[in-house]
């Protein structure tokens, strides 16, 4: 049981390259997030999916897209990278959104946009 | 919106010392408020969850208080040891939206 994976783990990136970080989770949840770190602040949840085939923004989703075709995979994609994109990336996921439910966090992936 | 402010940024105590750390959040309608743990360069990991009807949650050695009313919770952690040395974070869950404080950055020294 592996729980939350990220791929990949590190990227740099030049201003305007495009790129799709994976998320993946074989804890049958239903829910999954797409949340962003920068130095001194906390989590800011970028875009965010209720179950298969459903995406919704959160706080900061300008400049980033997002897919979830299969229920364990929650994909977040950049399509022209900016610097101020640079940032830690954390995919999380849960059972649901009820008062009992944590998330579950994968290892991060950390992202450098020159 | 959500504001969640964590109280203080740093903390630095000897080991075996009794500590505190505080969260406040500005909007009182909460589902439940989480305590999580995260090591340099590793996801996060969650410690203790408070649904809004309650008012602490323990584990092991950690305790957890929440205060709706004033918008405050506090994490106790008792007979600290270097092994506790990470950054706290809190976070309150309202809806589909989960809001993150900052973090406190704990070091436990031996």
């Amino acid at each position: 049981n592996a729980g939350v994976t990220q791929t990949p783990k590190f990227r740099v990136l030049k201003t305007g390259q495009s790129m799709t970080l994976l998320c993946a989770q074989d804890m049958n949840h239903e829910y999954m997030y797409w949340y962003r770190q920068d130095p001194g602040m906390g989590l800011r949840l970028i875009h965010y999916s209720v179950g298969e085939g459903t995406t919704a923004k959160g706080e900061v989703p300008d400049g980033y897209n997002v897919s979830r075709l299969k229920k364990q995979n929650f994909l977040l994609g950049l399509e022209s990278a900016a610097p101020s994109q640079t940032s830690v990336y954390f995919c999380a996921s849960s059972y649901s959104s009820g008062d009992t439910d944590t998330q579950y966090f994968g290892p991060g992936t950390r992202l450098t946009v020159l | 919106k959500q504001e969640v402010t964590q109280i203080p940024a740093a903390l630095s105590v000897p080991e075996g010392e009794n500590l505190v750390l505080n969260c406040s959040f500005t909007d009182s309608a909460i589902y439940n408020l989480q305590w999580f743990r995260q090591d340099p360069g590793k996801g996060l990991t969650s410690l203790l969850l408070i649904q809004s009807s309650q008012r602490e949650q323990t584990s092991g050695r950690l305790n957890a208080s929440l205060d709706k009313s004033s918008g405050r919770s506090t994490l106790y952690i008792a007979a600290s040891q270097p092994g506790d040395s990470a950054t706290y974070l809190c976070a309150v869950l309202r809806g589909d939206d989960m809001r993150f404080g900052a973090g406190t950055r704990l070091t436990v020294k031996p």
